[in-house]
């Protein structure tokens, strides 16, 4: 397997654009995970789906921000519309199972909004 | 927010040498998990230890839990230059949150 596949790697729009962050996670995999990372904030987990279901939305900071599952491989992360200090590393991770399990990352999206 | 704070913030050490990292946590935990983190890249599982569990090693590493200190460490012996990474606890806690990540270790192994 190719493991967690993100994209695109880089990602520079202007501020009110629309950005797709997409993922397709490991095959077989029941459950995705998508992290924003910030200099200031770290790591935060901001929606995960188990079968292609939200479980947990509570981290997504604001209603510009969306995540779909349409299917077991793949996902995508919806900003609309973008703002600046949504600046920062996006990752998907996607895990065999919800607990006492690791979780494997894709490379990230680094998004710049201008 | 963030359950895990690692300890240091950052280290430089000298290839050859140990390097220790500590993470604090806040409530009770399922089990904790440390990942490295190359620049620019994702993160990589590196070891899980479960609550029931005081110590793990895996290779170079070893990582000790302490429940009553809510406190882990990771050490890494005889250090190399390609550890130079950010180094992440995670912490599943056992009211069904998900992984929560700390501020992370900046670690430079100098050749």
């Amino acid at each position: 397997d190719a493991g967690v596949i993100q994209s695109p790697r880089h990602e520079v729009t202007e501020m009110g654009q629309e950005v797709t962050l997409r993922c397709k996670p490991i095959s077989g995999h029941d459950y995705l995970f998508w992290y924003r990372q910030t200099m200031m904030r770290g790591l935060e987990l901001l929606i995960y789906f188990n079968n292609n279901v939200p479980i947990d939305d509570s981290g997504m900071p604001e209603d510009r921000f969306s995540a779909k599952m349409p299917n077991a491989s793949f996902s995508t992360l919806k900003i609309q519309p973008s703002e600046p200090r949504d600046s920062a590393v996006y990752f998907c991770a996607s895990s065999l199972a919800v607990s006492n399990t690791e979780a494997f990352f894709g490379q990230g999206t680094r998004l710049t909004v201008v | 927010s963030q359950q895990g704070e690692e300890d240091p913030q950052a280290l430089s050490i000298q290839e050859g040498e140990n390097a220790t990292m500590n993470c604090s946590y806040k409530t009770s935990i399922n089990n904790l998990q440390w990942y490295r983190q190359n620049s620019g890249r994702g993160l990589v599982h590196l070891i899980l230890i479960r609550s029931n569990e005081r110590e793990k090693h895996s290779g170079r590493l070893r990582v000790t839990l302490d429940t009553s200190k809510k406190s882990s460490s990771l050490l890494i012996t005889a250090s190399r230059a390609a550890d130079t990474a950010s180094y992440f606890c995670a912490t599943e806690d056992n009211a069904g949150n998900m992984l929560t990540f700390g501020g992370g270790t900046r670690l430079m192994v100098k050749p």
